[in-house]
């Protein structure tokens, strides 16, 4: 079964400041890896996505992540925090059989204090 | 601005009420979902339609019955739901179940059962 597991509920931030929400995965096989932001009341808008190649991905807001295998993790990552960036983020899995949808993590939830 | 568009983007209804939620893409995606999330909650898989056909019901209850009239809608009949099953319902599509893309949601349709 896949998996994926986000450890903190909240992570709290400076305006400015760099950010890190963590995000470890299960899966049988290599996995495809995305990340996800949910601002209240709204739908679930893509950020970015793993799926071979670079180990540091780019996506949108300036966001990008880290691909670690030996570590099984896909930290997100954003050099300089913004107070628009609070939010609740979503780290999701598919595995490369494709036969499943995502599956997604419990959820952070990233306050940027001004 | 998403290209899953939902509708209603909120309703009310009793528990002897029959409604129909509705979703629509235009982005020539083969695979249609619904997810249903509860606040502060992770999205759930609820049904998946690979070409308009179903591929994925995730042993959800018959009083909820998925409909793909075509490859660009999809739909959600709710039929004597329980007050359990207020939650804010999400449809999303991709590239067919077998591919690497991600998932484009929708903004939702927040459901209250009372």
């Amino acid at each position: 079964a896949q998996s994926v597991a986000q450890p903190e509920d909240q992570v709290n931030v400076a305006e400015g400041n760099p950010l890190t929400v963590k995000c470890t995965y299960s899966v049988s096989g290599n996995p495809y890896l995305f990340w996800y932001v949910q601002y209240p009341n709204r739908g679930l808008q893509f950020l970015l996505k793993y799926i071979t190649g670079d180990n540091l991905v780019k996506g949108s807001y300036g966001f990008e992540a880290e691909f670690n295998k030996s570590q099984t993790s896909f930290h997100l990552k954003k050099p300089s925090a913004l107070v628009s960036d609070s939010a609740l983020y979503f780290c999701a899995v598919r595995d490369r059989r494709g036969r499943r949808a995502l599956t997604f993590g419990s959820g952070t939830r990233l306050q940027v204090q001004p | 601005d998403t290209e899953v568009t939902q509708t209603p983007k909120h309703l009310v209804m009793g528990m002897t009420n029959k409604k129909s939620l509705k979703c629509e893409q235009h982005m020539g995606h083969r695979a249609m979902y619904w997810y249903k999330q509860k606040a502060k909650k992770p999205p759930e898989l609820m049904f998946v339609y690979s070409y308009e056909k179903l591929s994925i019901n995730e042993s959800v209850p018959s009083r909820f019955s998925p409909e793909c009239p075509n490859s660009s809608l999809l739909n959600l009949h709710l039929h004597a739901l329980q007050p359990e099953d207020s939650a804010l319902y999400l449809c999303a599509s991709s590239q067919p179940t077998g591919s690497t893309g991600e998932l484009f949601f929708g903004e939702g349709s927040r459901l209250t059962v009372l």
